[in-house]
């Protein structure tokens, strides 16, 4: 699986739009991008994912770089309970054989959401 | 709905001794995933269920680990002869197919090996 970089931790207010970076420089071309987060105590979560174009759900939005070599979580309030660590992973769904069906965790980051 | 649920929530057992760790996926959810989170390791992958096929057990830590899904729904994953680098959390997921984006996790089960 390609490989993603994320800060450490990051530090955020309530109320305010937080932007949650990755960087994933060999990215291929039919690499998707996940977003997952896991809150203290509770298995993951999935957030959101996206190919190319930018998405939006309830949960946040996701933009992806024209070139696909990095992409930003968008959380646009941040709240107490979205305090949990984010994990970006790159997964190619788009073939049946191989292994990438399983989810290759890096350390994410750890958003700590201030009141 | 119901989601990934897994039983027990703790436990915490004697070097040496067998544990099993259950997990009932999402009614229709074909594929089920075991994945394990230790301090020193991070979120791991362990092993992956889909339907009847094999499974790929190319994530467990040693021949100690088993793992076994009956009737294309509960799993259970067997660990022997526990050793304290075992202790861990074991998290299980499912998701509607193989290639589906979303997996769902369970609250996880967290091993204590004294």
């Amino acid at each position: 699986d390609a490989k993603t970089t994320q800060p450490n931790s990051m530090e955020s207010n309530e109320e305010e739009p937080v932007h949650l970076p990755c960087n994933h420089s060999t990215i291929s071309g039919t690499d998707y991008i996940h977003w997952y987060r896991q809150l203290p105590s509770q298995g993951p979560e999935y957030v959101i994912h996206g190919l190319t174009s930018n998405v939006n759900n309830r949960m946040a939005s996701l933009a992806i770089a024209e070139d696909r070599k990095s992409s930003t979580l968008i959380l646009h309030r941040a709240t107490l309970r979205d305090a949990a660590v984010y994990y970006c992973i790159l997964r190619d769904v788009s073939h049946s054989g191989g292994s990438n069906y399983k989810l290759t965790f890096g350390k994410g980051t750890l958003l700590t959401v201030n009141p | 709905g119901a989601g990934v649920s897994q039983s027990p929530s703790n436990k915490v057992t004697e070097k040496g001794k067998d544990v099993e760790l259950r997990c009932d996926p999402i009614s229709g959810h074909t594929a089920l995933y075991w994945y394990r989170q230790s301090l020193g390791q991070g979120l791991e992958f362990l092993i992956y269920f889909q339907g009847n096929s094999a499974p790929d057990k190319s994530g467990l830590p040693s021949d100690r680990f088993s793992a076994e899904r009956t009737g294309g729904s509960v799993s259970t994953l067997t660990i022997q002869r526990t050793q304290q680098e075992d202790s861990a959390v074991y998290l299980c997921a499912s998701s509607l197919e193989r290639a589906s984006h979303e997996q769902y996790f369970g609250p996880g089960t967290r091993l204590t090996v004294t």
